[in-house]
């Protein structure tokens, strides 16, 4: 079965503190690993997909990177505005669905 | 464009009551999914079609839910003889065929008293 740990479950940031989130996970033959930003009372946002081990992708202050066993979402200077829970979810080959973790809810504070 | 939606954004019904829950897919997207997401917990999959058929239904709970996807675009999710457990918010997602990346509507907050 696949799994899909997350942490920190929380997190509170300085605005301008970067950090790190983790995603560490087991799949049988990854396909892809997706990160979401959900805000409070919507659904999920896409951000990234990450296909294989040493790739990375950057979307403004985040930056994704994919090891073969965890991804990390990196918030580079943060602001309030990145205030959410932040999903991680992979995809095996042979079937479409995809597995979340519990998220990483970070508030950025002024 | 247009993303996903999902109707009704708020539904509150009674233990015992039947519910539908609508989804309205990206444009030309052949593959819809449902999930489920309870509080504080990440979304939990229910099931998957490829057009009109259910390519994986493995993620249902129990036989008192039912989708179906007549006509390969509008999704309509079926809960039976509802249960306060059932209380969760219902997301749908869609993706262009069937790897591609799934795009998420604001989901269905369903409340059973």
């Amino acid at each position: 079965e696949d799994q899909v740990t997350q942490s920190p479950e929380a997190l509170r940031l300085q605005e301008g503190e970067s950090s790190s989130l983790n995603c560490s996970y087991t799949v049988s033959g990854l396909r892809g690993l997706f990160w979401y930003r959900q805000d409070p009372g919507k659904g999920p946002e896409f951000l990234f997909t990450l296909y294989s081990a040493g790739e990375e992708k950057e979307k403004e202050r985040l930056k994704a990177t994919l090891t073969k066993k965890e991804s990390f979402l990196h918030i580079t200077a943060p602001k309030p505005e990145d205030s959410a829970t932040y999903l991680c979810a992979v995809q095996a080959y042979g079937n479409n669905r995809l597995a979340f973790g519990k998220g990483n809810q970070v508030v950025v504070i002024p | 464009g247009a993303g996903v939606s999902q109707t009704p954004s708020n539904k509150v019904t009674e233990k015992g009551k039947y519910v539908e829950l609508r989804c309205d897919p990206i444009s030309g997207h052949t593959a819809l999914y449902w999930y489920r997401q309870s509080l504080g917990q990440g979304p939990e999959f229910l099931i998957y079609f490829q057009g009109t058929g259910a390519a994986d239904d493995s993620g249902l709970p129990n036989d008192r839910f039912f989708a179906v996807r007549p006509e390969g675009s509008v999704s309509t999710l079926k809960i039976q003889r509802t249960e306060r457990g059932d209380s969760a918010v219902y997301l749908c997602a869609s993706s262009a065929t069937g790897w591609e990346t799934q795009y998420f509507g604001p989901g269905t907050r369903l409340l059973v008293l």
